[in-house]
């Protein structure tokens, strides 16, 4: 998309580590959004961040925003199998990029 | 499960051809999105409805055209196939109001032979 992108556009990491995954997009925001995707399947919603706040946790999942850089990071800690998806960032309707393909190694 | 349903789930039918796919948003949510999703594409936004009205238009082609029912149900129609309209097609539902988050179904994975 050239509204933003997610990088790394692939990650294989060992389970129980974490995973990091960022976003860069270049309009302004209200708020940012990440969402999973399952091989094939529809887009599941993980979390939202408000363009006010810098940081927000949800489970193993913990979200940070820069607006001055136009960057978010989602960190998933203590990865299992079942993390295996695509992960988006997104902007209201907008989904931004390719997502980043994370597969959680036995 | 999200609440919203697409069908039919897989759609095969040859170039030339044209095709309508069935959304149903979550009982509640005023507004459907369409999208489109291809390897080399990832994920586009095609068209928004709202209540029955066109709200936004992304990168929809004039071969494709949506409409949303009184009941808020919605279909894409999708006309002239060419070999390169393969590709899962993703229904969304929001409530309309904050468009902050949004609820996908399960796709129909159209293929053109």
């Amino acid at each position: 998309s050239q509204q933003g992108e997610e990088d790394p556009q692939a990650l294989s990491i060992q389970e129980g580590e974490n995973a990091t995954m960022n976003c860069s997009y270049k309009t302004s925001i209200n708020n940012l959004q990440w969402y999973r995707q399952n091989s094939g399947r529809g887009l599941v919603h993980l979390i939202l961040i408000r363009s006010n706040e810098r940081e927000k946790h949800s489970g193993r999942l913990r979200v940070t925003l820069d607006t001055s850089k136009k960057s978010s990071s989602l960190l998933i800690t203590a990865s299992r199998a079942a993390d295996t998806a695509s992960y988006f960032c997104a902007t209201g309707k907008i989904i931004f990029g390719k997502g980043t393909r994370l597969h959680i190694l036995p | 499960d999200s609440g919203v349903t697409q069908t039919p789930k897989h759609l095969i039918t040859a170039t030339g051809q044209r095709v309508t796919l069935r959304c149903s948003p979550r009982s509640g949510d005023l507004s459907v999105y369409w999208y489109q999703q291809s390897l080399d594409q990832g994920l586009q936004f095609l068209i928004q409805y709202y209540n029955g009205e066109e709200r936004a238009k992304g990168n929809i082609l004039e071969r494709f055209s949506a409409q949303q029912f009184p009941d808020l149900h919605s279909e894409l129609n999708l006309s002239s196939l060419e070999l390169g309209d393969s590709a899962l097609y993703f229904c969304a539902s929001s409530d309309g109001w904050t468009n902050e988050k949004l609820f996908f179904g399960s796709g129909t994975q159209l293929s053109v032979l």
